[in-house]
């Protein structure tokens, strides 16, 4: 089986940095990914960690630690825009091929 | 380019109903697949498919058939509607072999079943 974890909620303000942790536990890893959601729309891709260390893509950034089973989102200088969920999930094989498992999200909210 | 077309995008049905919500992509994903997402849940996958004519099951499968007849399409099936199935469904498709740029998912279909 597999499960992850990650917080429910995370609070900052605008201009802020925020990082959401994940921990995963799995069989078959392949690699980590994160997808941003806002309120009813639909989940789009952020990043993807296959191997150790650090991916950033402008103002978003991604880390994994595969011996640690643990993974970050690093979201810097904040904008009301990025108030949504946050989805770590993990790539793995099931069945008869690669999937993703997703975590249970973060609800990040941006303060002015 | 469209990417992942869902239609509807809503819809109420009475328990025992059936339907079949749509799903279509034109980015000659190989990979398609039925996510569903309630309240404070991730996505949980129902099905999914590697190509035209290969179905498996997900981790929720019960109570919803596939089909993939065509790289383009992967319509989901609810066979006999029931109130457990309340939620959002979502599609979403991806290349079999570039895990580096993700799904991409379609609008969503929001599913009340009374």
């Amino acid at each position: 089986g597999q499960s992850l974890e990650q917080p429910s909620e995370v609070t900052a303000v605008e201009g802020a940095i925020v990082q959401i942790n994940c921990t995963y536990q799995t069989s078959g890893f392949y690699g980590l990914s994160w997808y941003q959601q806002h309120d009813g729309g639909a989940p789009t891709f952020l990043s993807y960690n296959a191997l150790d260390g650090l991916e950033e893509t402008g103002r978003f950034s991604s880390f994994l630690s595969r011996s640690d089973s643990y993974g970050y989102l690093l979201l810097q200088e904040l904008q009301m825009k990025d108030s949504a969920s946050y989805f770590c999930a993990v790539r793995e094989w099931i069945r008869s091929a690669r999937q993703l498992t997703f975590g249970s999200g973060t609800q990040l909210t941006v303060l002015p | 380019n469209a990417g992942v077309t869902q239609t509807p995008k809503f819809q109420v049905l009475k328990t025992g109903q059936s339907m079949t919500l749509q799903c279509a992509q034109d980015m000659n994903h190989e990979y398609m697949s039925w996510y569903r997402q309630d309240p404070g849940m991730g996505l949980r996958l129902i099905h999914y498919s590697v190509g035209a004519g290969i179905t498996d099951q997900g981790e929720v499968p019960n109570g919803y058939n596939v089909s993939r007849s065509t790289t383009e399409d992967f319509p989901l099936r609810l066979l006999s509607a029931a109130p457990s199935q309340t939620s959002v469904y979502f599609c979403a498709s991806s290349f079999l072999r570039q895990d580096s740029r993700g799904y991409t998912f379609g609008s969503g279909t929001r599913l009340t079943v009374v």
